[in-house]
């Protein structure tokens, strides 16, 4: 089983509308959790971070986490072309540990 | 966030030879791994970076083929030794700056090798 999973995609959406990406992870001991974007031929960056679980907003981007479930969701709101991009998940254990990542979604927005 | 340096950026190798990344980070770091991203596909860890000893490898990975150095916090190799088409990727640094729990990735060097 891997540490982190998530649809490989394409997610296809039109401009301004809702984008939804979901990831699960194996390991209950994970503490902290990451959504990252990466361009094509670019190295990935970060977007969001959430370590307890809820929702977490920043600007259009909405992290949400459910610990019970092993269940991390990114929500874009109002989707740009601009966005189209992989995005990947990514889990850590805590401090001083590793990060594993999903295999990344790639989100197409249409416009 | 650290700013992490990375060279080179890209290069084209003969099947056999080795080749060193360096990877230098502008400020102070905890924790500093090595990834590779072959083409269409995620991000593999191949090891964590530890100051001044060996490094930690993940499975399939192993010293010989992937030695690793990190002499002081915030400096570190990675050579890809005895390189074959297979070998053929995207190699990046990241670093965890001191303070903080975010990853933070270097510009990748690009591998092809012939």
């Amino acid at each position: 089983q891997k540490e982190v999973e998530q649809n490989s995609g394409p997610l296809s959406v039109p401009e301004g509308a809702i984008a939804s990406l979901n990831c699960t992870y194996s390991d209950r001991g994970s503490q902290s959790f990451f959504w990252y974007r990466q361009y094509s031929g670019k190295s990935p960056e970060l977007i969001m971070s959430i370590y307890s679980n809820g929702d977490k907003e920043d600007g259009r981007f909405t992290a949400q986490l459910n610990k019970a479930s092993q269940y991390v969701s990114l929500l874009i709101r109002d989707s740009q072309p601009s966005d189209s991009a992989t995005y990947l998940c990514a889990v850590n254990r805590g401090n001083f540990n590793k990060f594993y990542f999903g295999s990344g979604t790639k989100l197409n927005v249409k416009p | 966030s650290a700013v992490i340096s990375q060279k080179p950026s890209r290069d084209i190798c003969q099947r056999g030879t080795s080749l060193t990344i360096q990877c230098q980070v502008d400020s102070q770091v905890t924790m500093m791994f090595w990834y590779r991203q072959q083409p269409g596909q995620s991000l593999t860890l191949i090891a964590t970076a530890n100051q001044g000893s060996e490094a930690t490898y993940e499975s399939g990975f192993v010293i010989d083929k992937f030695p690793i150095s990190r002499p002081n916090l915030t400096f570190s190799t990675l050579t890809v030794s005895n390189m074959s088409p297979e070998d053929s990727s995207i190699y990046l640094c990241s670093a965890v700056q001191t303070g903080a729990n975010v990853l933070t990735f270097g510009a990748g060097s690009r591998l092809t090798v012939l």
